[in-house]
């Protein structure tokens, strides 16, 4: 069965702090992995990963995909109380999207 | 640019009633998809439409129906609502399949009661 699975589920830091989401999969035919990022409404889109190693990086927030061990990671430096909001990751599989539960991350001032 | 808009925002149904969420993108793409999100559980496929003319089940169908009425218009019907599907429904939409990059609506608050 396809899935995709990640850790934490939920993680609180201060601002300044350091975060790592963790995201691994089991994705028949993979093509690629996609994170987003959701505050109060829409689901909006942060990177797109199709190959191994090449790290995607959007100002303080960066990603890396490893394809042999089955995971990405979301790097967020630098906190800020603007971050906190749940992080989802999703496998393309089949022209669709499977979505992991999501990681919910509440930055304190 | 107004993306995906979905209506109604928020809606609340007794055990039974029917109704139809709207969903109409606005960039041209070709692939839409609904979605059900529940605390915990991230977003699960409810029904895709891969084209205009074509919609297939996802991981969660029962209980709903869909249609694709043109290219920018996907909705979602439920014929006989259940408690069990108060939950928070996003239409999204890609240019296609293959480059799966899906934008999102607003999302459509339901409560059955």
């Amino acid at each position: 069965e396809d899935k995709v699975v990640q850790s934490p589920l939920s993680l609180v830091v201060h601002e300044g702090d350091t975060v790592t989401l963790n995201c691994s999969y089991e994705v028949t035919n993979f093509r690629s992995l996609l994170w987003y990022k959701q505050e109060k409404k829409a689901p909006t889109f942060l990177f797109m990963l199709t190959s191994s190693g090449i790290e995607k990086k959007s100002g303080r927030l960066s990603s890396i995909l490893d394809k042999k061990e089955l995971f990405s990671i979301l790097n967020i430096t630098a906190t800020q109380t603007g971050d906190s909001a749940i992080y989802l990751c999703a496998g393309v599989w089949g022209g669709k999207l499977i979505f992991g539960q999501g990681t919910e991350l509440s930055v304190k001032p | 640019n107004a993306g995906v808009t979905q209506t109604p925002k928020f809606q609340v149904l007794k055990t039974g009633q029917s109704m139809t969420l709207q969903c109409a993108q606005d960039m041209n793409h070709n692939s839409m998809y609904w979605y059900r999100q529940d605390p915990g559980m991230g977003l699960r496929l409810i029904y895709y439409s891969a084209s205009e003319g074509t919609t297939d089940k996802g991981e969660v169908p029962n209980g709903y129906n869909v249609s694709r009425l043109n290219k920018r218009e996907f909705s979602l019907r439920l014929e006989s609502a259940a408690p069990s599907q108060t939950s928070v429904y996003f239409c999204a939409s890609s240019i296609s399949g293959g480059v799966n990059i899906q934008y999102f609506g607003a999302g459509t608050r339901l409560s059955v009661l």
